[in-house]
């Protein structure tokens, strides 16, 4: 079965600095999407950022990036110029898209923190 | 375009009640989750449709959660009856589906926060 690990439940940075939160995974499968997602205080859940496992290049949608790892299983997410506004818990998800088997995993979350 | 709805958004309820939740999807959109967001925990998928079959309710506490999508856009999630432990936010998701990564995004609803006492 899959699973996601999201080891830092909380981490804090700097405003304008960068901070990079930790996901790891595991699956047998070979193709398979992941994705960040941010869910800010007492508001929806956005997606921040995908990857398609398929895919060497790493996404990257503005301020922020992914290092994806595949044979590692690493998915970490790099938040560059944070600002008050990123503070918010982060959720690592993985996504089969083998046939048959349609799993949507959420990791635990990381809360992160953004200090004036 | 509209987002995804859910009512209620609050609701407090003994245990042994029954409860109900509603959910209308973005137009168009194939799929449906709902997922069980305990405080402090990240989203537990209960079920997940396609179109108005069930494509996975492993995690479904099925002696007493039901989920129905009728006519494959809303979807009604019940507890009966609710235990303590059911105190929760119950978020509702769609997504599009059937192409590239862009179309598995989900989106969110604003959720609802059950109280069980």
């Amino acid at each position: 079965a899959q699973t996601v690990t999201q080891s830092q439940p909380e981490m804090s940075v700097q405003e304008a600095e960068t901070v990079t939160l930790s996901c790891t995974y595991d699956t047998s499968e070979s193709d398979y999407y992941l994705f960040w997602y941010k869910q800010p205080p007492s508001r929806q859940m956005i997606l921040v950022i995908r990857q398609e496992a398929y895919k060497q290049q790493n996404a990257t949608e503005n301020r922020f990036s992914v290092n994806f790892q595949k044979a590692a299983k690493s998915f970490s997410l790099k938040i560059s110029d944070s600002q008050l506004g990123d503070a918010a818990m982060y959720f690592c998800a993985y996504r089969s898209v083998t046939s048959g088997t349609y799993k949507y995993i959420f990791g635990t979350g990381t809360r992160l923190k953004v200090l004036a | 375009e509209a987002g995804v709805a859910q009512s209620p958004r609050y609701k407090i309820i003994e245990k042994r009640q029954s409860v109900a939740f509603w959910c209308n999807p973005i137009s168009g959109h194939a799929t449906l989750y709902w997922y069980q967001q305990i405080l402090g925990q990240g989203p537990k998928l209960l079920i997940q449709f396609q179109n108005n079959g069930v494509v996975d309710d492993s995690q479904l506490p099925k002696d007493r959660f039901s989920a129905e999508r009728l006519k494959g856009v809303d979807s009604t999630l019940k507890i009966q009856p609710a235990k303590l432990e059911d105190s929760a936010v119950y978020l509702c998701a769609s997504s599009l589906e059937g192409g590239g990564i862009s179309t598995y995004e989900q989106y969110f609803g604003p959720g609802t926060r059950l109280t069980v006492t």
